[in-house]
Order: structure tokens, then C-alpha cells, then sequence
């Protein structure tokens, strides 16, 4: 049983750009989670998805930050006009239920 | 405050040392308790998870969780140099009976020095 995938694993952007960070969950998973972790700092809560539903997005910036996890396909989070402080390491974590499980991390530099 | 408190450390044992760590936390719906460990540039991985209070065992790792001082514990038997990484705990509380967003400390840095 494969773990949780995330693609990129790196990923480079000017300012201005979007960025698309995606998971797959574990097989039989369907709640997924993204936490984003700064340098010297823990990983902070950003959104939690079920199929086809944000259920808690109390965590998400309120503007250019944006999340999917549609009926086929992996769950996207998708990052509107980077700024510099946008560079960190996002992981995702899916579920089935109650323990969480992490992904390897999509590591993004904003230049 | 932070919802939840780790001191980072870092923590510096001989092998084969027990290692104690430790998180103390301020929101008493918290129900579920799990511990992580996270190399360094990896993802975080799941080391033991607990519901409510009580100690549960595998292998060489032990987690206490005591709700009524709100404090959780990991201990690590016969550490060994592999054990060297940054510890995560990590809480949530309960939400139609699954778990919801977790809550992390900053992480406590262990290194087992040979």
C-alpha cells in the first residue's frame, strides 16, 4: 500500500506566478490535509478536505490561497500570485478516519 | 500561549539511554494524541497514536497521555543514533467521531550521540 504522494517535490516560482501542489492520498483515505511548516517553526493547520467538500479551512489565508480534492484526482493547493513569505514546506496528511498520515512535502522557494 | 508547548531542545543522549519527551497543552477538548517523528527535509512520521488517557507501548516507545494535567509523554527505550530527529507531538479534538485538524508543538531535536 503506497503512502501519501505529493508532486512536486520542489518547486520554484517568481513572485507573481501560481503555484499547484498536489496529493494523493493513501489508498482508502478520504480525508485529506494540508499543513504548512516554516523554517524554525511547527507545521500549522491550513485546510482539511473530504471528497469534494472543504470541511475546515479555518487555517487557509483568506486571499490567494485556494484547495480541491475533486470526486477523481488528487487534492490541489493552489497558490495565487506568490509572495516571498510563501516559501516553505507543505505537507499533506490523509486519513481514515482519526490518525494522520504525512507526505513527503512539496518544498516551495519563491525567488 | 500557545495551544501547545514542546521545548525544542536540543536534547543530546548516549545510546542507549531512555529518552523522555514532553508536551503540555491548554485546550481540554483535545482527544486524540499522537506523536511524530521528522528527519530532516522528510515528511513527519507516525510514531504512536492515543485516544483519551492512558499509556500504550510498541517496541521501544511508550506515550502516557494524562488529560487531568493536560501533559503527554513519549519515552524511547535503548535509544539508538537512528532515533536522532526532531519529535513532533500533535493533538486534536473530536469532531462526529473522527479526528479533526491536528495541533502540533514546535518539536523537541534528539540527537544520540554513539
Amino acid at each position: 500500500n503506497a503512502g501519501v504522494m505529493q508532486n512536486p517535490r520542489h518547486l520554484v516560482r517568481r513572485r507573481g506566478q501560481e503555484a499547484r501542489l498536489r496529493c494523493s492520498p493513501m489508498k482508502g483515505h478520504s480525508h485529506v490535509y494540508w499543513y504548512r511548516q516554516l523554517p524554525e517553526e511547527g507545521l500549522k493547520f491550513m485546510v482539511y478536505l473530504q471528497k469534494e467538500n472543504i470541511i475546515d479551512e479555518s487555517g487557509m489565508p483568506k486571499e490567494r490561497f485556494s484547495a480541491e480534492f475533486p470526486k477523481e484526482g488528487p487534492s490541489i493547493l493552489r497558490i495565487q500570485q506568490v509572495v516571498r513569505g510563501d516559501s516553505a514546506a507543505y505537507f499533506c496528511a490523509s486519513s481514515p478516519g482519526k490518525e494522520q498520515y504525512f507526505g513527503p512535502g512539496t518544498r516551495l522557494t519563491v525567488t | 500561549q500557545k495551544e501547545v508547548e514542546q521545548d525544542p531542545g536540543p536534547l543530546s543522549v548516549p545510546e542507549g539511554a531512555i529518552v523522555s519527551l514532553n508536551c503540555t497543552y491548554s485546550n481540554s477538548a483535545f482527544q486524540y494524541f499522537m506523536w511524530y517523528r521528522q528527519y530532516s527535509r522528510k515528511g513527519p512520521e507516525l510514531l504512536m497514536y492515543t485516544y483519551s488517557s492512558g499509556n500504550k507501548e510498541d517496541g521501544r516507545f511508550t506515550a502516557q497521555v494524562d488529560k487531568s494535567s493536560k501533559y503527554i509523554s513519549l519515552f524511547i527505550r535503548d535509544s539508538q543514533p537512528s532515533d536522532s530527529a526532531t519529535y513532533l507531538c500533535a493533538m486534536s479534538d473530536e469532531r462526529a467521531g473522527t479526528a479533526s485538524k491536528l495541533t502540533f508543538g514546535t518539536g523537541t531535536r534528539l540527537q544520540v550521540t554513539l
